[in-house]
């Protein structure tokens, strides 16, 4: 069985810094691009960051590049996004994602149950 | 950056009723696009891939159609279970990104 169970979320003050983790298990997750979705306080989805199977292609909202990193530990089946310089803005149940991939279902087809950021004084 | 527009906002049917909804890209996608739904406190579920395939485990009352910048979703005959929000998202272009969701609610 797939599962996908994020950890790390918290309170934090603008300015400060979190770092999301995905704990992966049920499928080979080195051969899974993965995804990091959030969804702020009742709004819609909106996309974070992607990574490739292997770690060398990542991809970033433009609401988040340059100050979150996404990575992962195939050895580990870990993936992570550190969130640095956070905002009001950035607060919201963010959500990692497998990506079924061009040969599969080619869209986010498992997701985990979420964790929460949020980001006030 | 492709922004998709989801209509209705909200769509209120009887348990019974067709639901049509429909997703409209601001430049085409060809068929690269899901759709999703959520329901209040769950994650996303996947529906449909690549704009017509069923998910697997997905009911055959959900069917999507569609090519270029026009998409829709259609559930034939809404079961109790259905009443949540649907999201659809483009798998086209970098960055990818997602409708603001059509609300299906009970009347």
């Amino acid at each position: 069985e797939v599962q996908l169970v994020e950890s790390g979320g918290g309170s934090v003050q603008p300015g400060g810094s979190l770092r999301l983790s995905c704990a992966a298990s049920g499928f080979s997750f080195s051969s899974y691009a993965m995804h990091w979705v959030r969804q702020g306080p009742g709004k819609g989805l909106e996309f974070v960051s992607a990574i490739s199977s292997d770690g060398g292609r990542r991809q970033y909202a433009s609401s988040v590049k340059g100050r979150f990193t996404i990575s992962r530990d195939n050895s580990e089946n870990t993936l992570s996004l550190q969130m640095d310089s956070l905002r009001p803005e950035d607060m919201a149940v963010y959500y990692c994602a497998r990506y079924g991939g061009d040969s599969g279902e080619s869209a986010l087809d498992f997701w985990g149950q979420g964790t929460l950021v949020a980001v006030s004084t | 950056e492709i922004v998709l527009t989801q209509s209705p906002a909200t769509l209120s049917l009887s348990p019974g009723e067709r639901a049509t909804l429909s997703c409209r890209a601001s430049q085409s996608v060809s068929s690269s696009l899901a759709w999703y739904q959520q329901k209040p406190g769950q994650a996303p579920r996947l529906l449909i891939y690549y704009a017509s395939s069923r998910a697997t485990g997905i009911p055959t009352r959900f069917s999507g159609s569609g090519s270029g910048t026009d998409f829709t979703l259609t559930i034939s005959s809404l079961e109790p279970e259905d009443f949540a929000v649907y999201y659809c998202q483009q798998i086209s272009n970098w960055p990818l990104t997602f409708g603001g969701g059509t609300k299906v609610e009970i009347k």
